[in-house]
């Protein structure tokens, strides 16, 4: 079974619907992060919490909002969602021990059509 | 204002040519710079961290190094299964909370 998993893999909506992108893991790791990635742009963080209580904005937060609801569980939602945010979302995971970002392991992603 | 940048974009290799990607970055204070490897449909898979400049590591036919701006991801005698988009991405000291990837380079190996 794979470590950290993502559901749904694909989703279609439409503009102005509420959506909930969810990650868990069995890694035992307490840091998590939410990437999305666009051609051509890289990867970009949205959100990262570094334990059940600690939630912290990435770069591009507007418009996405995340609940940690467990150690295992980090979920992305986008209340209102728009064509922009039309992308391919990554959740990542990260043992607490060592400097935060230096070694994640990334879920298989989402990719989000907006319509 | 810091940044990150692939060269080349896209790189097409027979099986057994060597070659190097390039990672060039800039950014205040460097906390440490990473290379990722990232297959069609799943999600990137770490392969090196680098701290400081001269700082070389290696993985299989894989060998990472890293000046004051730029870091290199060596390719030696590759395989067709070393294909893939690889990621480099940067953390600096004055935003701790910030990583900037670049575009990848994606890299194909031809039998």
């Amino acid at each position: 079974d794979a470590d950290v998993t993502q559901t749904p893999r694909n989703r279609i909506t439409k503009t102005g619907k509420r959506i909930m992108l969810e990650c868990s893991q069995t890694k035992g790791h307490d840091r998590m992060y939410w990437y999305r990635q666009d051609p051509g742009l890289g990867l970009r963080l949205i959100y990262y919490s570094f334990d059940v209580k600690d939630i912290n904005k990435g770069e591009i937060s507007d418009g996405y909002s995340v609940s940690r609801q467990a150690q295992a569980k980090f979920s992305l939602s986008l209340e209102s969602a728009i064509p922009n945010q039309t992308a391919l979302y990554f959740c990542a995971t990260e043992p607490s021990k060592g400097a935060p970002w230096s070694t994640q392991y990334f879920g298989p992603g989402t990719r989000l059509l907006v319509l | 204002e810091d940044q990150v940048t692939q060269s080349p974009e896209a790189l097409r290799l027979q099986e057994g040519e060597s070659s190097s990607l390039n990672c060039s970055y800039t950014v205040s204070g460097l906390r440490g710079l990473f290379w990722y490897r990232q297959d069609p449909g799943k999600g990137p898979e770490f392969l090196f961290t680098l701290y400081s400049a001269g700082e070389e590591k290696e993985k299989e036919r894989l060998k990472a190094t890293l000046t004051k701006k730029e870091s290199f991801l060596h390719i030696t005698a590759p395989k067709p299964e070393d294909s893939a988009t690889y990621l480099c991405a940067v953390q600096a000291y004055s935003s701790a909370s910030k990583i900037i990837f670049g575009s990848g380079t994606r890299l194909s190996i031809r039998p």
